[in-house]
């Protein structure tokens, strides 16, 4: 059982939908990420919220649109993507705001393909 | 330029043996490095962090080790199961609070 819920678990969509990824942590932490997990890449850190406040974009394409409307939610809105953003898409959750030294609670992904 | 290497991507291991596996890096100073267990379908599960200043650390069957002068980790898992197949991650996290991991080593114990 997982701490982290992300749903939905798999999404089929063309490059002119647009969609949304939603991730809950039920375990308290202060601080949520999204990453991107391609075949045979490392994971890809995406977007760090502290506290509700987004503290590191790491040059991620405006066509991923982050939301956190609270410290228990986050949300990956996605707009016009392309076919080499087909991935997992992994939410994540720590304790400490600081807290990229802190360990990562993950979810279970949503596996994104576009058409 | 910057890189994490973890052994193979793949290993072979028979029941009953110690697994071990490897994390190296070039031109990162991490000043914490943590290790994950991911299955097929799953998202990583934390195992181990592991701080410069440690040479060692321990939990149940797992040890991890940290040589900031080779510039590498090992993973050890002893009495290998069966059920510690899974892909296992290294990630790094530097003094400026980088985090970065590697592509992960795929682990089977045979029975």
């Amino acid at each position: 059982e997982t701490g982290v819920t992300q749903t939905p678990r798999h999404l089929v969509m063309g490059m002119t939908n647009k969609k949304s990824l939603k991730c809950e942590q039920h375990l308290g932490h202060n601080a949520m990420y999204w990453y991107k997990q391609s075949a045979k890449k490392p994971l890809e850190l995406m977007f760090v919220y502290n506290f509700k406040e987004q503290t590191e974009n790491n040059s991620v394409p405006s066509r991923f649109s982050p939301e956190c409307p609270n410290s228990s939610h986050l949300f990956l809105h996605l707009h016009t993507l392309q076919p080499e953003d087909s991935a997992l898409y992994l939410c994540a959750s720590s304790q400490d705001p600081a807290g990229l030294n802190q360990p990562q609670h993950f979810g279970d992904g949503t596996r994104l393909s576009i058409l | 330029s910057q890189k994490i290497e973890q052994n193979s991507e793949a290993l072979n291991i028979q029941e009953g043996k110690t697994a071990t596996l490897t994390c190296n890096y070039t031109n990162y100073s991490p000043a914490y490095l943590q290790w994950y267990r991911q299955d097929p379908g799953r998202g990583p599960v934390f195992l181990l962090l592991i701080r410069e200043n440690e040479k060692e650390k321990r939990k149940e069957r797992l040890k991890v080790t940290f040589d900031t002068t080779l510039k590498q980790s090992l993973f050890h898992i002893t009495a290998s199961q069966p059920a510690d197949s899974a892909t296992y991650l290294c990630a790094l996290v530097t003094g400026a609070n980088n985090l970065f991991f590697g592509t992960g080593t795929r682990l089977t114990v045979i029975p």
